[in-house]
């Protein structure tokens, strides 16, 4: 999606490794969001940003971190992956006065 | 405690006909509801939106019915087409944050 930039696209990781993924947007949005999305449950908020290093817990952000060191980059971390967080992780963006959320086409993580 | 409801799971209409996807909401502080359209390996995409000052909004062939005394909104998608096949999120949020709350989505298959 023009202006969100997510990577990597795909990754395959072991069972107790730190993964860390990134969000990359262009268009100076302030806020920013980490989704991940998995069969029956939709998308759930992990954390979001509300601007360069104010970030907030979502409904589902045990075991995961986030960065906001720069307006434009996103990072989300998961401290030791498990397999619980196999999913498909989507950042959104949005400017303060346009409430409809930007997505990115989103990361495809496997924890084996 | 879900707090946006969607259904149903799966929908199948034929070519020229109407497609409708119901969400109920708990949260009477809710005041943004949008749509969401995703196709396969793609992110969500915003479709149309709705604010609870107002009933129905439409755009082009997509109509968003509100009933705030049942807490409840409506996606209407007139004259369906294959096109529209796609799986559908409604979300909501409120206050300034902005906060998406999503369903678990409806998958849309129109058939020819």
């Amino acid at each position: 999606d023009a202006g969100i930039t997510q990577s990597p696209r795909h990754k395959v990781t072991e069972t107790g490794t730190p993964v860390t993924l990134r969000c990359h947007q262009t268009e100076n949005h302030r806020y920013m969001y980490w989704y991940r999305q998995d069969p029956g449950h939709g998308l759930r908020l992990i954390h979001y940003s509300y601007g360069v290093k104010d970030t907030d817990k979502g409904e589902v952000s045990d075991g995961y971190s986030v960065s906001r060191s720069k307006t434009e980059d996103f990072l989300l971390t998961l401290e030791s992956a498990t397999s619980s967080q196999t999913s498909v992780y989507f950042c959104a963006a949005r400017d303060e006065w346009d409430y409809g959320y930007t997505f990115g086409s989103g990361t495809r993580l496997t924890v084996v | 405690q879900q707090q946006v409801k969607q259904s149903p799971q799966s929908l199948i209409v034929q070519k020229g006909g109407i497609s409708i996807i119901n969400c109920a909401y708990e949260n009477t502080a809710f005041d943004y509801f949008p749509w969401y359209q995703q196709f396969p390996g793609k992110g969500p995409a915003l479709l149309i939106a709705i604010r609870p000052d107002v009933s129905e909004k439409k755009e082009g062939r997509f109509t968003i019915s509100f009933n705030k005394s049942a807490k409840q909104f409506s996606l209407h998608i007139m004259d369906s087409q294959p096109g529209d096949s796609a799986t559908y999120f409604c979300a909501a949020s409120k206050g300034s944050n902005y906060k998406l709350t999503f369903g678990k989505g409806t998958l849309l298959t129109v058939n020819p």
